[in-house]
């Protein structure tokens, strides 16, 4: 059973540029949630769907940023007109449906690191 | 607002017992998760405590007390290979695995 694959591994754009970040979550996960990490510091909260639907973008920058995770296919982080601050590692994170309750387990992968000119 | 405090920095000797301490203020509190970072690498999941007391895995343990907003990690029988990043992580929606992440705490084991 594959993991969470997220591709690229590495993306370099300048200023300006637009960045797409993928994942595909693991078979029989439909909820994913996607989390930036700057050097030796945590992981933010950005976003969490499921199929076709947003369900929280309480973390997500109001602007360039946008998530979606279509019925085909797989999830899509868009970064628009990137900026130096955006250089960071984004991680992918899916789960099972949670049938009422959650178990705490994320399950990762390895995440795109964005390097901005 | 959302905060979790963690030790930035813990070292500790193989065969050694440590110990990752996590405070927490949360709007939402449904349990408390804790995870392994190896040189950022893709987290992975160790423990979660929805109730109070001690959960045991192997050579970690994970404790939480709801009425003091704490947890911690215990990681016995260190091993170099143990040296990672380690998160605690609250899981913030009710019937959904969102969860905020601590500041993380560098372990380093030294021979």
């Amino acid at each position: 059973n594959a993991g969470v694959m997220q591709n690229p591994r590495h993306l370099v754009r300048r200023r300006g540029q637009e960045a797409r970040l993928r994942c595909s979550p693991m078979k029989g996960h439909s909820h994913v949630y996607w989390y930036r990490q700057l050097p030796e510091e945590g992981l933010k909260f950005m976003v969490y769907l499921q199929k076709e639907n947003i369900i929280d973008e309480s973390g997500m920058p109001k602007e360039r940023f946008s998530a979606e995770f279509p019925k085909e296919g797989p999830s899509i982080l868009r970064i628009q007109q990137v900026v130096r601050g955006d250089s960071a590692a984004y991680f992918c994170a899916s789960s099972p449906p949670s049938r009422g309750r959650g178990t705490g387990e994320l399950f990762f992968g390895e995440g795109s690191r964005l390097t901005v000119l | 607002g959302q905060s979790l405090e963690q030790p930035s920095e813990v070292t500790a000797v193989e065969g050694a017992i440590v110990q990752i301490n996590c405070t927490y203020q949360t709007s939402g509190f449904y349990g408390l998760s804790w995870y392994q970072q190896h040189d950022g690498g893709a987290p992975t999941f160790l423990s979660y405590n929805a109730l109070d007391g001690l959960e045991e895995t192997g050579r970690f343990s994970s404790f939480l007390s709801r009425s003091d907003s704490y947890g911690y990690l215990l990681l016995q029988e260190l091993q170099m290979k143990d040296s990672a990043s380690y998160f605690c992580a609250v899981r913030a929606g009710g019937a959904t695995n969102k969860l905020i992440f601590g500041t993380g705490t560098l372990l380093a084991v030294q021979p």
